[in-house]
């Protein structure tokens, strides 16, 4: 089946870096591929819908540039966080689709802001 | 896309069949009802989805009315492992060019309980 890996699945860094999350879709090709993120005991939020070759679309209230998506291949997005603060402490989550007819999530990155 | 509502917990004893009602009276003829479950700090994991036949995997059953206005999950053996927030979801497929994402709300926490 669909197999989305996600990396890391932890990291903490210190406030003011800036940290870099991987997905990728490892058995088909991700056409459109979205981010979220997920604090603790609430429901998934999504963040932006990013297709191949294209400007990420970014959901109301996330700041584009703090939250740099790139989605340069089929097969890979990534997410960087620029200039973390412990506010951005959450569970970031990626999802792919190939068709729109199932999507495959990663595994998600604990992100910890000291 | 279509609101759905479920109730935020349940409880199933292992062993027994663990039905998950979701309400979504305003889905429209085009619309798809989706079900994921997210076990703690994990991403979401696809369960099934219908339109508006019944449909049954090796996880589980998805039974939807025929007004469409409501649907049944049903995990048929529920074992400890089956403990996690079940989402219903309700979207239509978009084909080609880029496909649209996947609105999360609370879900129901199920715990199976030994």
């Amino acid at each position: 089946g669909a197999v989305v890996s996600q990396h890391p699945s932890r990291v903490i860094c210190k406030s003011g870096t800036s940290v870099k999350i991987e997905c990728r879709s490892l058995d088909f090709q991700a056409t459109t591929m979205f981010w979220y993120r997920q604090f603790p005991k609430q429901s998934l939020m999504l963040m932006a819908t990013s297709n191949e070759g294209s400007k990420a679309t970014y959901e109301q209230g996330v700041e584009k540039d703090k939250f740099l998506i790139n989605h340069a291949s089929l097969t890979l997005s990534t997410l960087t966080v620029t200039s973390a603060h412990p506010e951005d402490s959450s569970f970031y989550i990626c999802s792919a689709t190939e068709t729109g007819r199932r999507y495959t999530f990663g595994s998600g990155t604990r992100l910890t802001v000291v | 896309d279509a609101k759905t509502t479920q109730p935020p917990s349940m409880d199933c004893a292992e062993g027994r069949a663990a039905n998950l009602p979701c309400n979504h009276s305003t889905i429209s003829g085009n619309e798809y009802v989706y079900w994921y479950r997210q076990i703690h700090s994990q991403g979401p994991q696809y369960i099934i989805h219908g339109l508006k036949n019944n449909e049954t995997n090796e996880m589980a059953s998805l039974i939807i009315t025929e007004d469409r206005k409501s649907s049944t999950l049903i995990l048929p053996h529920a074992t400890l492992r089956d403990t996690a927030v079940y989402y219903c979801i309700v979207r239509a497929l978009l084909y080609g060019g880029s496909q649209g994402n996947l609105i999360f709300g609370k879900g129901t926490k199920l715990s199976v309980k030994p």
